[in-house]
């Protein structure tokens, strides 16, 4: 079964530092999401596209954070400057559209570190 | 406004015990209603959906129904195994197109000891 592809699956940085994260949702799926996920938590929507444009940034803190779908395939989600508060599982997910019913495909995410 | 609470964790069973995770909503409309499972180190995955009321998910041996009257959605299965160790989330989605969303619980923690 296809899956969607992020990298890395770890990284660790210092605070006030840039790190990028990337996803790569399965072919054809129009609608991508990025969530973060702090441990025992549920997680918690970023950002939605809906092919290269974004439908829902309501819970982005944009001043730091950015999110970007060029062509509307793979997406790069950007957080500069880095603080210890960002420290979390970053979850990317696909699906083909946006109906009701629809299942949600998700990668193995990213675990950020932040020192 | 919507949301959905999950009984919680962590939740503890011997091999082939009965397992009940209890979820309730609160939505607006006729949402469709998820429960997601996360192994560890592993990204979240569909274990089963509902789409209307009385429905019944099943998959793995787990299953689900959606009551709209009690509006639950209660995730069962009659013997687990240690395999079924991680975590489950209940989720439930309104809305579509560009007004889709989707409510997640916080999620229950699973741990079977063999």
């Amino acid at each position: 079964e296809a899956e969607v592809a992020q990298s890395p699956r770890y990284k660790i940085t210092e605070k006030s530092q840039a790190v990028a994260f990337w996803c790569d949702p399965i072919s054809g799926h129009a609608t991508l999401y990025w969530y973060r996920q702090i441990l025992g938590q549920g997680p918690e929507l970023l950002v939605q596209f809906q092919d290269e444009s974004v439908v829902d940034d309501s819970q982005l803190p944009k001043d730091r954070f950015s999110a970007e779908r060029l062509k509307g395939v793979d997406s790069t989600l950007k957080i500069q400057p880095a603080e210890l508060g960002d420290s979390a599982m970053y979850l990317c997910a696909s699906s083909p559209g946006t109906a009701t019913n629809e299942k949600l495909f998700f990668g193995s995410g990213t675990q950020l570190s932040v020192l | 406004g919507n949301s959905v609470t999950q009984m919680e964790g962590p939740v503890t069973l011997s091999e082939e015990a009965f397992l009940t995770i209890n979820c309730t909503y609160t939505a607006t409309g006729y949402p469709s209603l998820f429960w997601y499972v996360q192994y560890p180190g592993e990204g979240l995955q569909l274990l089963l959906k509902a789409t209307k009321a009385d429905d019944k998910g099943s998959n793995k041996g787990f299953e689900a129904t959606y009551r709209k009257e009690t509006t639950s959605f209660h995730l069962e299965k009659g013997s687990v195994q240690v395999s079924d160790s991680a975590v489950y989330f209940c989720a439930l989605s309104t809305g579509a197109g560009n007004n889709r969303k989707l409510i997640w619980g916080l999620g229950t923690s699973l741990a079977v000891n063999p």
